[in-house]
């Protein structure tokens, strides 16, 4: 059963640009969140999205935005990219949404640097 | 709001010797607590929770974790450490005021010496 898979890896960007990040769940899980990693900060949760809604939202600006697909995929995006936007991205993948599933299932991550 | 700490940004322990990472928590209600490991490169793995029960849980590759409703805590074991143990350790709360997310600690890095 394959895992958890983020595209792409490392990305780098420079400030004002946009970005995109993308998630592809484990096959039957319908939940998928996002978190920001930074060294400083630990994992910060973006959002959570189940049945192509989003269902709940951390302390983010609008800047940060996400989807969900019919078929679980998610996005996620950055809009105005900003120096402290740089961190590695996770997402994580579980069969119902957190508060019912407790085990989530985490991707490798996107690394982004913006310069 | 629900939180957990993880005092110790660095754990340093010799192979062979028990480890202990230290989490505690603040929780309104009953707590949910978990611990992740992230190896170097990687994302986030699941190696056990605490929902109600034993307040000692076992989990995966040896680990286990203690619960302690006095002390509000939920430290981390393994009696035998492995170099293969090295990694970032996380503490995670599930926050049911926020439709259940789960909220994690800073992490603590445990190296492993042989």
């Amino acid at each position: 059963k394959a895992g958890v898979t983020q595209t792409p890896r490392y990305l780098i960007k420079t400030r004002g640009q946009q970005v995109t990040l993308s998630c592809s769940p484990i096959s039957g899980h319908r939940s998928v969140s996002w978190y920001q990693q930074t060294p400083g900060q630990g994992l910060q949760f973006l959002f959570e999205y189940f049945s192509e809604t989003q269902r709940n939202k951390g302390n983010f600006p609008g800047r940060f935005s996400g989807r969900q697909f019919s078929n679980s995929r998610s996005e996620m995006n950055v809009s105005t990219l900003e120096l402290g936007d740089s961190a590695l991205y996770l997402c994580a993948s579980s069969l119902v949404r957190q508060g019912l599933d407790e085990k989530l299932f985490f991707g490798s991550g996107t690394q982004l640097s913006v310069l | 709001a629900q939180s957990v700490a993880q005092p110790e940004d660095q754990v340093n322990v010799a192979e062979g010797n028990p480890l202990t990472v230290k989490c505690t928590y603040s929780v309104s209600g009953n707590p949910y607590l978990f611990w992740y490991v992230q190896y170097p490169n990687r994302g986030l793995q699941f190696l056990l929770k605490y929902i109600t029960g034993d307040n000692l849980v076992k989990g995966s590759y040896g680990f286990e974790a203690e619960f302690n409703k006095s002390q509000t805590s939920f430290h981390l074991k393994k009696p035998s450490a492995l170099v293969s143990d090295s990694a970032l350790y996380f503490c995670a709360v599930r926050d049911d005021n926020q439709g259940g997310k789960l909220i994690f600690g800073q992490g603590t890095e445990l190296s492993v010496k042989p």
